[in-house]
């Protein structure tokens, strides 16, 4: 069966400070990978996606970025944190030939002070 | 451009009763899933159920049923004999067929009492 691992699971980072989250998927091969933040409240917001290695697409102009460097693995970045970033940051996939349904990780609690 | 719609904010419903979610999308499209969410106050997002739009079957998985009434592009969410755990954030969500992109509602509180 697939899983899909996220971490870490809470983070604590002062406003300027660099970010990496990672997201890892087992038990499938070359799956759709997506990452969204959930700011609190609120409902979901697509912020970059990927059918594939080293494609990515960006929904949202931000000062985030999101990189595939092996098939398996997503990770979203930031150079320099801004207070707008906290928030609920979720990792999805889907599969290759079933691209309509996905499945989300734990997610990753960010809060930038 | 798809939007979905969940009209109800927050509902709550006593333990073994059964409770129905509303949400409403618009699309022009003809091929196209329907999906509804839970998350829980862990937040991970978990897979309820999904609809194929050119099913008219309604999907059901173990307690939970949907009502998809295409040409009134209405999708509810039933859910029969309520646990508590059924307590959680419920997100009804579209994609068009071919898309990478769910567009989500902006979800139901639910809370299940005893």
């Amino acid at each position: 069966s697939q899983t899909i691992h996220q971490w870490p699971a809470t983070l604590v980072q002062p406003v300027g400070s660099p970010l990496s989250l990672e997201c890892t998927v087992e038990g499938t091969s070359n799956p759709n990978l997506y990452w969204y933040r959930q700011a609190a409240g609120r409902g979901l917001q697509l912020l970059f996606y990927s059918v594939g290695i080293g494609q990515i697409s960006s929904e949202v102009p931000q000062n985030l970025s999101a990189s595939r460097p092996q098939d398996r693995q997503f990770i979203l970045s930031s150079k320099k944190l801004l207070l707008s970033d906290s928030g609920f940051y979720l990792c999805a996939w889907s599969p290759w030939d079933r691209w309509e349904t996905q499945y989300f990780g734990p997610g990753t609690r960010l809060l930038v002070l | 451009a798809q939007t979905v719609t969940q009209s109800q904010p927050e509902m709550s419903v006593q333990e073994a009763e059964t409770v129905t979610l509303s949400c409403t999308y618009d699309t022009s499209e003809s091929n196209y899933y329907l999906f509804w969410y839970k998350q829980p106050p862990s937040r991970q997002m978990i897979l309820v159920i999904r609809q194929e739009a050119y099913k008219q079957q309604n999907a059901t998985e173990n307690r939970f049923s949907v009502n998809f009434q295409k040409a009134a592009k209405s999708f509810s969410l039933k859910i029969s004999d309520s646990q508590l755990g059924d307590t959680a954030m419920y997100f009804c969500a579209f994609t068009k067929g071919g898309s990478e992109k769910l567009v989500f509602g902006k979800g139901t509180k639910l809370t299940v009492n005893p």
